[in-house]
Parts: structure tokens; C-alpha cells; sequence
């Protein structure tokens, strides 16, 4: 019963390279969603995909791409990473959008990015 | 924009002792979360608030959705060691997408044996 799986879990990046992080969950969930978290900010929400085949936008979502490429797996992409982004990063998934219920989020258990 | 406020930023009590946590906004909002981060791992859901006023226990944890809708406490007795982690309150409005779920900055929780 894996729930939600990220990879990789840890990864080290120099100013400007790319990377995409993975996320899967194996719950049959319609959203899914990134948060990144910082130390004192507490979590915030990058980008979420209500259902398949929709994103929007979060809080924080300059410098970051994502894909819902089916219903179950959920990628987050930085293009051209920098400093400001070493972060963790967790994807999480809830049943569905809307009420009530769906504040019920299930988390990864998050991928550690550092750029240098 | 919406914010919640979430206090205390730390606790360090010793193990047997009640803890008390409580977020606050100035918005109002229809569902009240806390979750629980571990050391190294992501946030899992404690207790789920629905409707203003209600008050709902999970084993030793206690958490109440404010009469205003504005804010949230959550209590656990009688602490022990593994309760140590970060719990985060979450509130989020219907009618909206999932987007509209914000968290508390977190309250970090040490427990001394």
C-alpha cells in the first residue's frame, strides 16, 4: 500500500540545470498537487491538477512547470533551477476538488532539492 | 490575501504534560485540518473539522472548530515522546477549488522524556 511515492528523494543541482520530480499515488485520487516547504513558511502550494488533464497555478508557481500525464502520476519541472528553489518539495492527492472532504490531502514523504 | 496564524512557533515540554495549539485567522472558513509532520517525513491528517463548534478527538488528540469560524485549537494529553514533529493547521473555504486550502506556518512540538 504504497499511497504516494516521489522520486527522487534527494538531489543536488547547480544554478541553471533542469530536473523533474515524480509523483504517483495509487489511490484512484482525482487531485494532486505540489507544495514546497521552507523552513518558517510552512507549506505552499506550487501547482495542482483539480483532475486529469487540468493545472493551475498555486501561490508560488514562477520558475516551476508540472504535468498531469494521467490520473495517477503528477510531475513538477524547474527549467532553470536556482538557489531560491532549495526547498522540499511534497506531492500530495485528495479524493477529489470540491466540498466536503477535500481538504483531506495525503502526502508524499517529500523530495529534498538543493541548488547550488 | 488569506493567511492563518499559528501559535505557538514552538513547544518544549516534558513527556506526561498537556499541549495546547491554536491557529487563528481573520477570514472565515468552513473546514478546519491538522495535520502532523515527523522528522523527515510529509504531513499526515490528524483530525478533519466540518461544521462551527464541532469538537472531535482522535485517541489523546482533541481539536475544535471556533463558534466564529475564524479559528481552530487542537490539545493532546498526557504528551509522550513520539508526539515530537510538527503539526500544522489548515483551513480551506467550499465552493472553491482545491487551491483554497492554506496552511499555519506549524508548531514544533519537543517532548522531553
Amino acid at each position: 500500500n504504497a499511497g504516494v511515492t516521489q522520486t527522487p528523494k534527494f538531489q543536488v543541482l547547480k544554478t541553471g540545470q533542469s530536473m523533474t520530480l515524480q509523483c504517483a499515488q495509487d489511490m484512484n485520487h482525482n487531485s494532486m498537487y505540489w507544495y514546497r516547504q521552507d523552513p518558517g513558511m510552512g507549506l505552499r502550494l506550487i501547482y495542482y491538477s483539480a483532475s486529469e488533464g487540468t493545472t493551475d497555478k498555486g501561490e508560488v508557481p514562477n520558475g516551476y512547470n508540472v504535468s498531469r500525464l494521467n490520473k495517477r502520476e503528477f510531475s513538477l519541472r524547474l527549467e532553470s533551477a536556482a538557489p531560491s528553489q532549495t526547498s522540499v518539495y511534497f506531492c500530495a492527492s485528495s479524493e477529489r476538488a470540491g466540498p466536503p472532504g477535500t481538504g483531506e490531502l495525503f502526502f508524499g514523504e517529500g523530495s529534498r532539492l538543493t541548488v547550488l | 490575501g488569506q493567511q492563518l496564524n499559528q501559535s505557538p512557533q514552538s513547544m518544549f515540554i516534558q513527556e506526561g504534560e498537556d499541549v495546547s495549539m491554536n491557529c487563528t485567522s481573520s477570514s472565515i472558513f468552513n473546514t478546519w485540518l491538522w495535520y502532523k509532520q515527523d522528522p523527515g517525513e510529509g504531513p499526515v491528517l490528524l483530525i478533519a473539522l466540518y461544521k462551527a463548534g464541532e469538537l472531535t478527538s482522535n485517541g489523546r488528540l482533541t481539536a475544535q472548530f471556533g463558534i466564529t469560524r475564524k479559528d481552530s485549537f487542537l490539545n493532546i494529553s498526557a504528551s509522550i515522546p513520539s508526539d515530537v514533529g510538527i503539526y500544522f493547521c489548515a483551513a480551506q473555504n467550499y465552493g472553491g477549488s482545491q487551491g483554497n486550502l492554506i496552511f499555519g506556518k506549524g508548531t514544533k512540538l519537543s517532548v522531553k522524556p
